[in-house]
């Protein structure tokens, strides 16, 4: 059973370009979370997803990004006209249940650098 | 809103000393505490996961405690190694089912 899967693991964009990140939960998952670690800074979260519909996306910016969590495919974590002030590490991680007891697994992260 | 604190933020140690790592949070009605840890660059490892029901956790050389009254989990890695220099990351997990994360613990353990 594969871990949750981030992609790409690094990624630099130049800024006013757009970043899409992708992530895979675990087999059997349905709930994907999105948190942001910026440098020197602990993760923070972004928003909460479960298929086809968001949940809590009150840790997001509220321009330039957005978040999906198809039926079929991978949540993508979408933004618009990069700053240098988005370079962080973006952090995936998924649940099976809805429930507060449940375990989040997280991936490895993508690393973005706005230059 | 919750807040997480983790104290100290950075410390070494020599090889074979205990280590305490402190964490707070301002917000009792917590469901679980989790203990992470990162190395540079990389992702998350979970080590140990505290229900709110429990007190402590324990595997291997790692035990975590939990004091929901107070607000406070610690951290303890006995008989350091160079190995388990890494940030060690508390997280909690309240109602909203997001996780609030400290800072971390920077850990150097020096051979």
């Amino acid at each position: 059973n594969a871990g949750v899967m981030q992609n790409p693991r690094h990624l630099v964009r130049r800024r006013g370009q757009e970043a899409r990140l992708r992530c895979s939960p675990m087999k059997g998952h349905s709930h994907v979370y999105w948190y942001r670690q910026l440098p020197e800074e602990g993760l923070k979260f972004m928003v909460y997803l479960q298929k086809e519909n968001i949940i809590d996306e009150s840790g997001m910016p509220k321009e330039r990004f957005s978040a999906e969590f198809p039926k079929e495919g991978p949540s993508i974590l979408r933004i618009q006209q990069v700053v240098r002030g988005d370079s962080a590490a973006y952090f995936c991680a998924s649940s099976r249940f809805e429930q507060p007891q449940e375990t989040q697994y997280f991936g490895p992260g993508t690393r973005l650098l706005v230059l | 809103k919750q807040e997480v604190t983790q104290i100290p933020a950075a410390l070494s140690v020599p090889e074979g000393e205990n280590l305490v790592l402190n964490c707070s949070f301002t917000d009792s009605a917590i469901y679980n505490l989790q203990w992470f840890r990162q190395d540079p660059g990389k992702g998350l490892t979970s080590l140990l996961l505290i229900q709110s029901s429990q007190r402590e956790q324990t595997s291997g050389r790692l035990n975590a405690s939990l004091d929901k009254s107070s607000g406070r989990s610690t951290l303890y890695i006995a008989a350091s190694q160079p190995g388990d220099s890494a940030t060690y990351l508390c997280a909690v997990k309240s109602g909203n089912n997001r996780l609030a994360f400290g800072k971390g613990n920077q850990v150097v353990v020096i051979p």
